[in-house]
């Protein structure tokens, strides 16, 4: 299987300010990204997918994604303790339909 | 709608005993996956289904495992016999690829503690 690599953290950020969260794969024929967050003792809960290289913006979440470089990320602006969570880098399986998830990075926002 | 539905969402045995874990996707979706997550290793697919039909188990850990289903609004995930490494939080997950969405909404896990 692909691997999906992201740093465990934890990320600590005060709030308001922006948290960047990172995630590499292996892969070169993904085609398809997203990002999951969990919250502790829940499920993960699709944030955010990308499928082309750039910067896509949806409320304080931008994911960017550089297919060269094998690179995505995740840009939460004016982090608030209520994005306080584990955020799950997740990418298609083979072309196909199922996700390979990297392990999560810890996100702890400080009032 | 419920969204996808798991039972139990809690189940403690002993080791050589029999887990039978179940879900119920959303209506209508088309593929139906079923992960485990632990903390040493995360958050791995098991094995998915489209339309009821099995399409990849290479992730099912042994032949302890096995999983069904046998209509559109029924999956089961069974083990036999369990392990205490089996201990971990198993996720089934469902997507409507027919619409052309990608989104898998996950159910809310059963947490499973094998002793």
């Amino acid at each position: 299987q692909k691997e999906v690599e992201q740093n465990s953290g934890p990320l600590s950020v005060p709030e308001g300010a922006i948290a960047s969260l990172n995630c590499t794969y292996s892969d070169r024929v993904s085609q398809s990204f997203f990002w999951y967050r969990q919250y502790s003792g829940k499920s993960p809960e699709l944030i955010m997918s990308i499928y082309s290289n750039g910067d896509k913006e949806d409320g304080r979440f931008t994911a960017q994604l550089n297919k060269a470089s094998q690179y995505v990320s995740l840009l939460i602006r004016d982090s608030q303790p209520s994005d306080s969570a584990t955020y799950l880098c997740a990418v298609f399986i083979n072309s196909g339909y199922a996700l390979n998830f990297g392990k999560g990075t810890s996100l702890l926002v400080t009032p | 709608d419920a969204g996808v539905i798991q039972s139990p969402r809690h189940e403690v045995t002993e080791m050589g005993q029999e887990v039978t874990l179940r879900c119920k996707p959303i209506s209508g979706h088309d593929y139906l996956f079923w992960y485990r997550q632990t903390m040493m290793r995360g958050l791995e697919l098991l094995i998915y289904f489209n339309n009821n039909v099995p399409i990849d188990d290479s992730g099912m850990p042994e032949d302890r495992f096995s999983a069904k289903m046998p209509n559109a609004s029924f999956s089961t995930l069974k083990i036999q016999p369990s392990e205490p490494r089996d201990s971990a939080v198993y996720f089934c997950a469902s997507s409507d690829r027919t619409s052309g969405g990608n989104e898998q909404f996950f159910g809310p896990g059963t947490r499973l503690t094998v002793l």
